[in-house]
């Protein structure tokens, strides 16, 4: 079966650096997205990424390793407005996003 | 409308009633998506559609049922709905492309008693 697995919750401080990982088994593999999810609201999509090592964009940087089925998500310089869920997915053989069930983050100050 | 639109932005439906989810994009995306949300669960696709006309299954598609008639539209109906179909419903659509990423509407709340 397929599977992504990730920490259901997780606490940091504000300024401080979290690291949020995930691990996943999937029929082929075809990317892995971050995407951010605020309480009642809509995912929104944060980061790609489909070959191995790290891609940074602004405060946060994701990486891969496909030959682990490993990636993490890392957050810098904490802000109260980063407490969301982050979810992980990854798009498999059939060009379908498989997701994980997204880790809730905690901010505090 | 600028992004993707759903309608109802929440609904509470008796049992056995039939009740379609809208969704509207205006980004000329090819591919659409219907997802559930679940406490503790990650979302799970219900139905999917690569391009106006076709449609494909997902990985929970029973209960459900989409059409495609055109590139904008992809209304979800629930034929006759039973309580395990309380949940939230996002609708999404991603464009060609190699990151493909997608976009998604603010979802429809839905509780069936």
């Amino acid at each position: 079966g397929q599977n992504i697995d990730q920490p259901t919750e997780m606490t940091a401080t504000e300024g401080a650096i979290v690291q949020i990982n995930c691990t996943y088994q999937t029929s082929g593999f075809n990317g892995l997205f971050w995407y951010q999810q605020h309480a009642g609201e809509a995912p929104t999509f944060l980061s790609y990424n489909v070959l191995d090592g790290l891609e940074e964009k602004g405060r946060f940087s994701s990486f891969l390793s496909r030959s682990k089925g490993y990636s993490y998500l890392l957050l810098k310089e904490l802000q109260m407005k980063d407490s969301a869920s982050y979810l992980c997915a990854v798009r498999d053989r059939n060009y379908q996003l498989i997701w994980g069930a997204g880790t809730k983050l905690i901010i505090k100050p | 409308i600028a992004g993707i639109t759903q309608a109802p932005t929440s609904q509470i439906l008796a049992a056995g009633r039939r009740m379609t989810l809208r969704c509207t994009q205006d980004m000329r995306h090819n591919a659409m998506y219907w997802y559930r949300q679940d406490l503790g669960l990650g979302l799970r696709l219900i139905h999917y559609s690569n391009t106006a006309g076709t449609t494909g299954k997902g990985e929970v598609p029973d209960g459900y049922s989409v059409s495609r008639a055109n590139t904008d539209d992809f209304p979800l109906t629930l034929a006759s709905a039973v309580p395990s179909q309380t949940s939230v419903y996002f609708c999404a659509s991603s464009p060609a492309g190699e990151s493909g990423e997608q976009f998604f509407g603010p979802g429809t709340r839905l509780t069936v008693l």
